[in-house]
């Protein structure tokens, strides 16, 4: 059962770009969650998505971002019109169900750097 | 709101010393509580976690954490320090079906 997929595991993007990272769950797993890693920030949660479904988008910025989790294929993170401060790692997380007692499994990350 | 605070950003420890890394909670409900582990260029791996089964929580690679509600804590220890052990840790709480993570610990550890 391979882990949880992303790619890819760097981007560069130009300034104004668009930036598309592509998370793909654990097998069996229909709820994926992003994070966004900027150094000594910790990580900060952005979006819930279940199935074809935003749960929880608490911590996505209004403008640029967008997020899609389709009935087949992975997660799309989405950042239209990238600026330098968007330059951070990537992470997602997905897990089986929710719940209290749900563990969620995390990807290796993508690194967008904006040039 | 429920939240973690990680006391210090870096800690240094001998090769073979104790480790403790600390965590401290805010939560209005009896929380559900995690430590990560991030090694460089790679993923969180969970270490351990607290769900309210028992207050000494036994993990992974000889850590273990201990819940004490009075104190609001939940820090990290492990008896001897390996060299492998370097790596960036992360205490984080369960929040409204999501986690909520720390600023984490970088944990260096001298030869």
């Amino acid at each position: 059962n391979a882990g949880v997929m992303q790619n890819p595991r760097h981007l560069v993007r130009r300034r104004g770009q668009e930036a598309r990272l592509r998370c793909s769950p654990m097998k069996g797993h229909s709820h994926v969650y992003w994070y966004r890693q900027l150094p000594e920030e910790g990580l900060k949660f952005m979006v819930y998505l279940q199935k074809e479904n935003i749960i929880d988008e608490s911590g996505m910025p209004k403008e640029r971002f967008s997020a899609e989790f389709p009935k087949e294929g992975p997660s799309i993170l989405r950042i239209q019109q990238v600026v330098r401060g968007d330059s951070a790692a990537y992470f997602c997380a997905s897990s089986p169900r929710t719940g209290l007692n749900t563990e969620a499994f995390f990807g290796q990350g993508t690194r967008l750097t904006v040039v | 709101a429920q939240s973690v605070t990680q006391l210090g950003s870096h800690v240094s420890v001998s090769e073979g010393a104790l480790v403790l890394l600390r965590c401290n909670y805010s939560s209005s409900v009896p929380p559900y509580l995690f430590w990560y582990v991030q090694y460089p260029n790679q993923g969180l791996q969970l270490l351990l976690k607290y769900t309210s089964a028992a207050t000494l929580v036994k993990g992974i690679n000889g850590f273990e954490a201990e819940f004490k509600k009075s104190e609001t804590s939940f820090h990290l220890t492990k008896p001897s320090a390996h060299m492998s052990d370097a790596a960036e840790y992360f205490c984080a709480v369960m929040a409204d079906d999501k986690i909520i993570f720390g600023k984490g610990t970088r944990l260096h550890i001298l030869p």
